[in-house]
């Protein structure tokens, strides 16, 4: 059974920091991988999605990186903003049940002014 | 619209009640998906449809839970006798069509209470 791991759960740095949140997942048997913000209250955003056959995607400030043979995915937030403060969620697409997410259970960041 | 949209936002129900959230795709999205995120079990699948069939139906909780789709487009996700576990926000997405390399897209949610 496909499990999504995202750690840290929480992280707070000071405005202007670069920082890494990290997503593994145990079967490395994917479509591809999805990188989501939270604000509270309200739905999910999608950031970027990494097909399978990549290796990173990038937006912005962001970038995801994706391995997917040793099951990980780093989400990279260069020179951070107090608007970036959110939870972070990843989730996969899984070979066998490809119609579904499979999410981890989030970062949740603050950056400090 | 621009958008996935979900009505009602909030819901507060006494236990035992039976409560119905709709869910409007983008225009055009044949696949439609209804996840819960809850403190608990974090965010969990439940059902998805392509066109107005339901080919998996297994991450539905009980047998209280049912939902339907018609004419291609809005869906209710209905829950009878509902009890205080059921408690959680209820996302719904869309994609052009359920392949696995289409983009899922997600509304704001019902928030839903039971007392």
């Amino acid at each position: 059974k496909q499990e999504v791991t995202q750690i840290p759960a929480a992280l707070s740095v000071p405005e202007g920091e670069n920082l890494v949140l990290n997503c593994s997942f145990t079967d490395s048997a994917i479509y591809n991988l999805q990188w989501f913000r939270q604000d509270p209250g309200k739905g999910l955003t999608s950031l970027l999605l990494i097909q399978s056959s990549q290796r990173e995607q990038t937006s912005g400030r962001l970038n995801a990186s994706l391995d997917k043979s040793s099951g990980r995915s780093t989400l990279y937030i260069a020179a951070s903003q107090p608007g970036d403060s959110a939870t972070y969620l990843c989730a996969v697409r899984p070979a066998d049940s490809s119609y579904k997410l499979i999410f981890g259970s989030g970062t949740r960041l603050l950056v400090r002014p | 619209g621009a958008g996935v949209s979900q009505s009602p936002s909030n819901k507060v129900t006494e236990k035992g009640k039976d409560v119905e959230l709709r869910c409007d795709p983008i225009s055009g999205h044949t696949a439609l998906y209804w996840y819960r995120q809850s403190l608990g079990q974090g965010l969990e699948f439940l059902i998805y449809f392509q066109g107005n069939s339901a080919p998996d139906k297994s991450g539905l909780p009980s047998d209280r839970f049912s939902a339907e789709r018609t004419g291609g487009s809005v869906s209710t996700l209905t829950i009878q006798r509902t009890q205080q576990e059921d408690s959680a926000v209820y996302l719904c997405a869309s994609s052009l069509t359920s392949g696995a390399y289409n983009e899922q897209f997600f509304g704001p949610g019902t928030r839903l209470t039971v007392l």
